[in-house]
């Protein structure tokens, strides 16, 4: 099985700030990741395909970049908004798997 | 209007059953892989099973396969997931969320429903 390795688990930022996200497989994925956003009690929401198609609706302060192995979020000149927890996750192959999340915290 | 709406959810004892329940609307169900994913009090996201379009493929984490089915109706635009043999670490929040294939390629996860709780307890 594939394991998607998140880093760093929590972090701490200030509006303003550009904050990068990493997703690392245990194996080459080619670019199959999907990146998502969670606020507390909300229902995920998806930002990015394919590691780095932005959904539509979605700021353009967030970009994706990667392929194989090495997968990265960013965000640009955070805002409040902003303010949740990050998951990526892979389809490569059976079972998907879901990074451990990146909570970003004020 | 685009909506995923699960029911189903609440309490039983471990090694008790379950049946989930998403219905579908707004959208070409039947055109659309469905999935189910969880996530634990507090915790993160864990995907849990996916059906193909026709019902005839399945695909089930480690950690359910044998105990969970998961089947889908395309004429009443429903999935289903049916837990058996349920733990204590089944206890979740359940979404199911739509992904769409065509010509190679998929849309991932969206929609999805605002999901059903399921708390495995004595």
């Amino acid at each position: 099985d594939i394991q998607m390795t998140q880093s760093p688990s929590a972090m701490s930022a200030s509006v303003g700030d550009t904050v990068i996200i990493t997703c690392r497989a245990s194996q080459g994925i080619r670019n199959y990741v999907v990146w998502f956003q969670q606020k507390p009690g909300k229902v995920p929401k998806r930002l990015i395909s394919a590691a780095s198609s932005l959904h539509s609706g979605v700021p353009s302060r967030f970009s994706g970049s990667g392929f194989g192995t090495e997968f990265t979020l960013t965000i640009s000149s955070l805002q409040p908004e902003d303010f949740a927890t990050y998951y990526c996750l892979h389809h490569n192959s059976y079972p998907l798997t879901f990074g451990g999340g990146t909570k970003v915290e004020i | 209007e685009v909506q995923l709406v699960e029911s189903g959810g609440g309490l039983v004892q471990p090694g008790g059953s379950l049946t989930l329940s998403c219905a579908a609307s707004g959208f070409t169900f039947s055109a659309y892989w469905m999935s189910w994913v969880r996530q634990a009090p507090g915790k993160g996201l864990e995907w849990v099973a996916n059906i193909n379009e026709d019902g005839r493929d399945k695909y089930y984490a480690d950690s359910v396969k044998g105990r969970f089915t998961i089947a889908r109706d395309n004429a009443q635009k429903l999935v289903f997931l049916q837990l058996n043999s349920l733990r204590a670490e089944d206890t979740s929040v359940y979404y199911c969320a739509g992904i769409y294939c065509s010509g190679g390629s998929c849309s991932w996860f969206d929609p999805w429903g605002q999901g059903t709780l399921v708390t495995v307890s004595s």
